[in-house]
């Protein structure tokens, strides 16, 4: 069974100071790890899907990076406009087509 | 394009009432799914569709029922209602790849 944990829960940061949310998973050959930004009331957006370690990809002020066991979304000098929940998933190349989505990360950007 | 598209946006039912939420995608996505986000439990698949005439169970399915007649329409069945099943409820769809998945807005179902 795929496993996903996220950490950490919640994290308050001030504008400009960065940090790493941490996604770390179990899963029997991994197909892809997505991670999607929701915001309060909305449906999850995406924002990157990573296939082997070693792979990264960035956008804005997120870069994502992607080992053997966990993925780090980093966050370079934030805005409050990146306070939302941050979601982790996996698909398992036992899984078919089943996501398993972590419990996300609560991020707070004060100004 | 709409994306996604979900209605109703909230609904209350009572024990025992039936109801059906819609989904529909106009990019011609061939997989299609559905979640239900309950708080602290994170977002756990109910059933997805890999085609039409294609269905298949996720991690919660029990209570629900799902069919794909069409590539655009994929509705959600809660045949008796219960008060487990409160939650808000989420559609989407993607490539076979599930790279990029996009979500709509969303139902929030009571169960009184």
């Amino acid at each position: 069974e795929d496993q996903v944990t996220q950490s950490p829960e919640a994290l308050r940061l001030q504008e400009g100071e960065s940090s790493s949310l941490n996604c770390s998973y179990t899963v029997s050959g991994l197909r892809g790890l997505f991670w999607y930004r929701q915001d309060p009331g909305k449906g999850p957006e995406f924002l990157f899907t990573l296939y082997s370690a070693g792979e990264e990809k960035e956008k804005e002020r997120l870069k994502a990076t992607l080992t053997k066991k966990e993925s780090f979304l980093h966050i370079t000098a934030p805005k409050p406009e990146d306070s939302a929940t941050y979601l982790c998933a996996v698909v398992g190349g036992g899984s078919n087509y089943k996501l398993t989505f972590g419990k996300g990360t609560l991020l707070t950007v004060n100004p | 394009n709409a994306g996604v598209t979900q209605t109703p946006k909230f609904q209350v039912l009572k024990t025992g009432q039936s109801m059906t939420l819609q989904c529909a995608q106009d990019m011609n996505h061939e997989y299609m799914s559905w979640y239900r986000q309950d708080p602290g439990m994170g977002l756990r698949l109910i059933h997805y569709s890999v085609g039409a005439g294609i269905t298949d169970q996720g991690e919660v399915p029990n209570g629900y029922n799902v069919s794909r007649s069409t590539t655009e329409d994929f509705p959600l069945r809660l045949l008796s209602a219960a008060p487990s099943q409160t939650s808000v409820y989420f559609c989407a769809s993607s490539s076979p790849s599930l790279d990029e998945q996009y979500f709509g807005p969303g139902t929030r179902l009571t169960v009184t």
